[in-house]
């Protein structure tokens, strides 16, 4: 199973770009990567997903290099409401297992 | 659409009790996922459905956690014997097949005293 390892914590203010990288050294040939955003005392919920390059949607853009052991959750021009917990997780389509790490809390200042 | 539901929102139960834990998940959804959540911790993927099948059940954590799906709907986790290491949300999740984007319930918040 591919372990991730992301940042604990990090700062930003409102109207920057937020990029938040995740390392998952032991990735496997058919696994992908997906991101899940959560407040508190609620669900995780789904920001976006990818296999390799690049995929972009409304809310965020994530980036995946040829090696695809790590991968780049970009948030453009955050907001106060942007504050969460930002989970990557390498989906295991082998056996299926998802692993959610620790996560990283970002914390969007005015 | 409803989205997933889970009940009880909140459970306090004493130590040695059995416990259940409902998720009814969006309708049409094949696959169902549980987790649990330790204060300030990330998930920890305990089972998941396609169908009313579990293939793998080794993220339960003991053998006092058992999990079934009826119907290819609602699905029950049962701890039995609860431990006070066993407090934390229970969240569920859906998704209309097992490797798609995952839409999760509000939880269960359980404290077992």
């Amino acid at each position: 199973l591919a372990k991730t390892t992301q940042p604990i914590s990090m700062d930003s203010y409102e109207g920057q770009e937020v990029n938040i990288t995740c390392s998952h050294n032991n990735i496997a040939t058919n696994d992908y990567i997906t991101w899940y955003q959560q407040f508190p005392s609620q669900g995780p919920r789904f920001i976006i997903q990818g296999y390799k390059t690049k995929v972009t949607n409304e809310v965020a853009s994530l980036f995946i290099p040829a090696d695809r052991k790590s991968s780049t959750l970009s948030l453009p021009r955050v907001s106060l409401s942007d504050t969460a917990v930002y989970y990557c997780l390498v989906v295991d389509t082998g056996g299926f297992k998802t692993i959610f790490g620790a996560g990283t809390r970002l914390f969007v200042k005015a | 659409g409803a989205g997933v539901s889970q009940s009880p929102s909140n459970k306090v139960t004493e130590k040695g009790k059995d416990v259940e834990l409902r998720c009814d998940p969006i309708s049409g959804h094949t696959a169902l996922y549980w987790y649990r959540q330790r204060l300030g911790q990330g998930l920890e993927f305990l089972i998941y459905f396609q169908g009313n099948s579990a293939p793998d059940k080794s993220g339960l954590p003991s053998d006092r956690f058992s999990a079934e799906r009826t119907g290819e709907s609602v699905s029950t986790l049962t701890i039995q014997r609860t431990q006070q290491e066993d407090s934390a949300v229970y969240l569920c999740a859906s998704s209309l097949r097992v490797f798609d984007e995952q839409y999760f319930g509000p939880g269960t918040r359980l404290t077992v005293t």
